[in-house]
């Protein structure tokens, strides 16, 4: 089973749609969740971390769930510059930050 | 705005021979990692260095490789005897605390090797 799996998509969709990712990880033994963002060809950027209780950024919210090991993100009013890949990101290792990545998410905004 | 620098942005090298990606880290940053990235594929973790030694590594990390910190503010990834699954984008990140999972990328150093 991989660590961290999300749908690959692409998902499209029109601006100003809200658009939700998922997100699951397999070790339950996971203390820090974070969604990143990833441009193409382009390193990866923090979008925000994911807490217990949820918590919005803008447009942006985040859930956990961690009796299902399962992490959304939820994009409101799209923007055609949120066209990205969504990385979901578990810090597996609690001595550090050693981020396990999933293979991401792509969301393409169409005019 | 601070940023994490990586040269070069793209290398071209022939199988058996030694790369060595180089990272400026943001400078009062004090935890230092590699990430690498094979087309089309997951971000991969590496190793983690800090206090001038290596805290983590993963499979990946084989002899092959091996991190420096030769001053105080370059940080360099060696592959000793480059093969061709090695072709990938390496990202070198920082952070400034151990555990908050907020790292900051530079833009990565393209490795081909042929």
């Amino acid at each position: 089973r991989k660590e961290v799996e999300q749908d690959p998509g692409p998902f499209n969709v029109p601006e100003g749609a809200t658009v939700a990712f998922n997100c699951t990880y397999s070790n339950s033994a996971s203390q820090s969740f974070f969604w990143y963002r990833q441009d193409c060809r382009k390193e990866p950027k923090l979008l925000m971390s994911v807490y217990s209780s949820g918590n919005e950024d803008g447009r942006f919210t985040a859930q956990l769930n961690r009796a299902s090991q399962y992490i959304s993100l939820l994009i409101r009013d799209s923007k055609l510059s949120d066209s990205a890949t969504y990385l979901c990101v578990v810090n597996s290792n609690n001595a550090g930050n050693m981020l396990t990545f999933g293979g991401g998410t792509r969301l393409m905004v169409k005019p | 705005e601070p940023e994490v620098t990586q040269t070069p942005s793209h290398q071209v090298t022939q199988m058996g021979q030694e790369v060595i990606l180089r990272c400026v880290p943001i400078s009062n940053h004090l935890y230092f990692y590699w990430y690498r990235q094979i087309l089309g594929q997951k971000v991969e973790f590496l190793v983690s260095f800090y206090n001038n030694e290596i805290s983590e590594k993963s499979e990946i990390f084989d002899d092959q490789f091996s991190v420096e910190r030769p001053d105080g503010s370059n940080f360099t990834l060696k592959i000793r005897s480059t093969k061709l699954e090695d072709s990938a984008m390496y990202f070198c990140a920082s952070t400034g605390t151990g555990y908050t999972g907020e790292l900051f990328f530079g833009e990565g150093s393209r490795l081909t090797v042929l």
